[in-house]
């Protein structure tokens, strides 16, 4: 059970240069969120989607766009990459837009952008 | 707004100590509360939850009970291993208008040494 699998591990960008982190989830979950990591700041949400068709912005939304491709998938993209999103990335999924349902995340996407 | 205030790191303890993790939380409602925990390289997993006052949540060892009185809800663990070590995170989820929210606390590194 792969749970939810996050694609690229790793990428090297420069700035100004775009790209697309991709997540996909087995658990047939109705919810998917994106997340960045960074040190001493915890987790904060960038853009989850409560259902398929719906996006919503989080905490920390600007400069990056999000995709809900169907009910698996949830893309995160960065258009012009800039060095202050140099981060880990995380996306995870639940079962439904509830107060007691947890999180299954990913391994995350170490992204650098010089 | 929502926030989780956990004890900071780092925290070393020799193997077969008593853990402690301070949580204290502020909420507009009567949130569910989370431990989650990150082991190197990977994603958050889902460690323990308590959903109501007085609920005890636990897994492996580790213990959190949901305090309304203190908001609070410390994590603790009678004897810890080396595989232990990891980042902790408190988590409390909330309803932000109509959608779910998780928020986090910055994470406390622990470290267990043989």
């Amino acid at each position: 059970n792969a749970g939810v699998t996050q694609t690229p591990k790793f990428q090297v960008l420069k700035t100004g240069q775009s790209m697309t982190l991709q997540c996909a989830q087995d658990m047939n979950h109705n919810s998917m969120y994106w997340y960045r990591q960074d040190p001493g700041m915890g987790l904060r949400l960038i853009y989850y989607s409560a259902s398929e068709g719906t996006t919503d912005k989080g905490e920390v939304p600007n400069g990056y766009n999000v995709s809900r491709l169907n009910k698996r998938e949830f893309s995160l993209r960065l258009e012009s990459a800039a060095p202050s999103q140099t981060s880990v990335y995380f996306c995870a999924s639940s079962q439904a837009v509830g107060d007691n349902q947890p999180q299954h995340f990913g391994d995350g996407t170490r992204l650098s952008i010089l | 707004g929502n926030s989780v205030t956990q004890m900071e790191g780092p925290v070393t303890l020799s193997e077969e100590a008593f853990l402690t993790i301070n949580c204290t939380y502020t909420a507009t409602g009567y949130p569910s509360l989370f431990w989650y925990v990150q082991y190197p390289g990977e994603g958050l997993q889902l460690l323990l939850k308590a959903t109501k006052a007085d609920d005890k949540g636990s897994n492996k060892g580790f213990e959190a009970t949901y305090r309304k009185e203190t908001t609070s809800f410390h994590l603790e663990k009678g004897s810890v291993q080396v595989s232990d070590s990891a980042v902790y995170f408190c988590a409390l989820s909330d309803r932000g208008g109509s959608n779910y929210k998780l928020t986090f606390g910055k994470g406390t590194l622990l470290t267990v040494n043989p």
